[in-house]
């Protein structure tokens, strides 16, 4: 079956980086989009840019230009997420989420808390 | 950037009872290709968003028939016929019409 299985919940100090992983399994990972979506605790759903899983190629929303940077293991059939120079406002859930050709997101990852507190 | 517009804030419906969330959009959905890219997402407490419905009213496999999306161009709603206690949590609209792709502030469904 596909499932998208997040790496586990990540402390880090302010101005520290953080990686995040997303690995795919029970479809071609590079068949679909891969899409980040952001949120802090009791607020709602932002999203954050998305990687072309063939490509390679990275779009970032405009919050989110900087410090953030999507990548692949394609061969693991994961996408990650780095964080780097860590702000009190990064504190959230991050979700991955696949999107489908008909620009869905049909598969979503558990998420993964990061939280940034000195 | 778009901005999706979704009331009430929150409802607290009844069960058996219908719910409606309202979600405006401040542009046209309706992509060149005359597609409109509208969906819904159900986020239930502790969980992942899960999707409901696409291209403003299909329902994604799974989906019971009791969830019903409808609109066009600006104006758009999802209708919760017979509302059930696994319907809680909060409803996000999302389009993918234009870039940046962006969500809905959330309604939050409360079961009386």
């Amino acid at each position: 079956q596909i499932q998208l299985v997040q790496s586990g919940p990540e402390l880090k100090k302010p101005g520290e980086s953080v990686k995040i992983s997303c690995k795919a399994s029970g479809y071609t990972f590079t068949d679909y989009a891969m899409h980040w979506v952001k949120q802090a605790p009791g607020k709602g759903l932002k999203w954050m840019g998305w990687i072309n899983t063939y490509t390679g190629k990275p779009t970032y929303a405009d919050d989110f230009k900087g410090r953030f940077v999507f990548s692949l293991e394609a061969s693991a059939s994961t996408a990650n997420l780095q964080i780097s120079n860590l702000k009190n406002e990064d504190t959230a859930t991050y979700f991955c989420a696949r999107m489908a050709t008909t620009d869905y997101f049909d598969y979503w990852g558990q998420g993964v808390m990061v939280t940034v507190s000195s | 950037d778009v901005v999706l517009t979704q009331t009430p804030v929150s409802l607290s419906v009844t069960l058996g009872d219908q719910a409606s969330i309202s979600c405006r959009s401040s542009q046209s959905l309706e992509y060149s290709d005359g597609y409109t890219y509208l969906e819904w997402y159900l986020q239930k407490p502790g969980q992942s968003p899960q999707l409901l419905i696409y291209g403003v009213s299909n329902r994604f496999s799974g989906v019971p028939d009791r969830f019903i999306g409808s609109g066009s161009g600006t104006d758009f709603t999802l209708k919760i016929s017979r509302v059930e206690p696994e319907d809680l949590g909060v409803y996000y609209c999302f389009q993918a019409t234009h870039d940046p792709l962006t969500f809905g502030s959330g309604t939050k469904l409360e079961i009386k």
